[in-house]
């Protein structure tokens, strides 16, 4: 079935560091893929997104470009702060099956030290 | 844009008791609505989906006895935990969508403890 594997962690970084986190998935056709950011104690919130190969998502500094031929959407940030510690989730949801539930990776977690 | 509200965000209960857990959408129908569970420093695992007006689909392992969903309305989706034990003690986040402009909106989730 479809999955998604993210780089584990924790990632330290120092603030105004360049951060990149892995994600790959395996699919059939062309799944949506996803950034989902998790705030302690908090639910999820949406990052970015990209629907189609080539695509780029972008938000708040974050970026994350769908590459089909590798199967890979890695986030990266080229400054990061203290406030984007967090835990960061890559999802996906299947090709043409809108309404399904989201497939998530197993989350990594950041932690930016100033 | 779409708000899902989840309450309650924390609940302490008695082990042998009920919990009930409610999501609601603030300003969207939302046709289908999923409920997460997490453990500590682990991922989102999907319990269920409801579908407004129908059974839910519970994933492979998870109790439909123990975890009642109901989605009587394309506002609000409800999990109730019954006869909860300490190992039902856990994050669970609920969320609406994955149609139309919105996408997938998530409830803030409900720190469950049995005690």
């Amino acid at each position: 079935g479809d999955s998604v594997t993210q780089m584990e962690g924790p990632v330290t970084l120092s603030e105004e560091a360049f951060l990149t986190i892995n994600c790959t998935y395996t699919a059939t056709g062309y799944p949506s893929l996803f950034w989902y950011v998790q705030y302690p104690g908090e639910g999820l919130q949406l990052l970015l997104k990209a629907t189609k190969a080539d695509d780029k998502g972008s938000n708040k500094g974050f970026e994350a470009t769908y590459r089909k031929e590798t199967t890979s959407f890695h986030l990266e940030k080229g400054s990061v702060q203290v406030s984007d510690s967090a835990v960061y989730f890559c999802a996906l949801t299947p090709f043409n099956q809108a309404g399904t539930a989201l497939i998530f990776g197993k989350g990594t977690t950041l932690s930016v030290s100033s | 844009g779409a708000v899902v509200s989840q309450h309650p965000s924390r609940v302490i209960c008695k082990s042998g008791t009920s919990v009930k857990i409610e999501c609601r959408s603030l300003d969207f129908q939302a046709t289908t609505m999923f409920w997460y569970r997490q453990f500590p420093k682990q991922s989102l695992m999907l319990m269920a989906t409801s579908n407004e007006g129908s059974k839910a689909t519970y994933e492979q392992g998870v109790e439909k006895d123990k975890f009642l969903i109901n989605h009587a309305s394309l506002t609000l989706s409800t999990l109730t935990v019954t006869s909860a034990h300490p190992e039902d003690s856990s994050f669970y986040i609920c969320s609406a969508g994955g149609q139309g402009v919105y996408g997938y909106t998530f409830g803030s989730g409900t720190r469950l403890t049995v005690v």
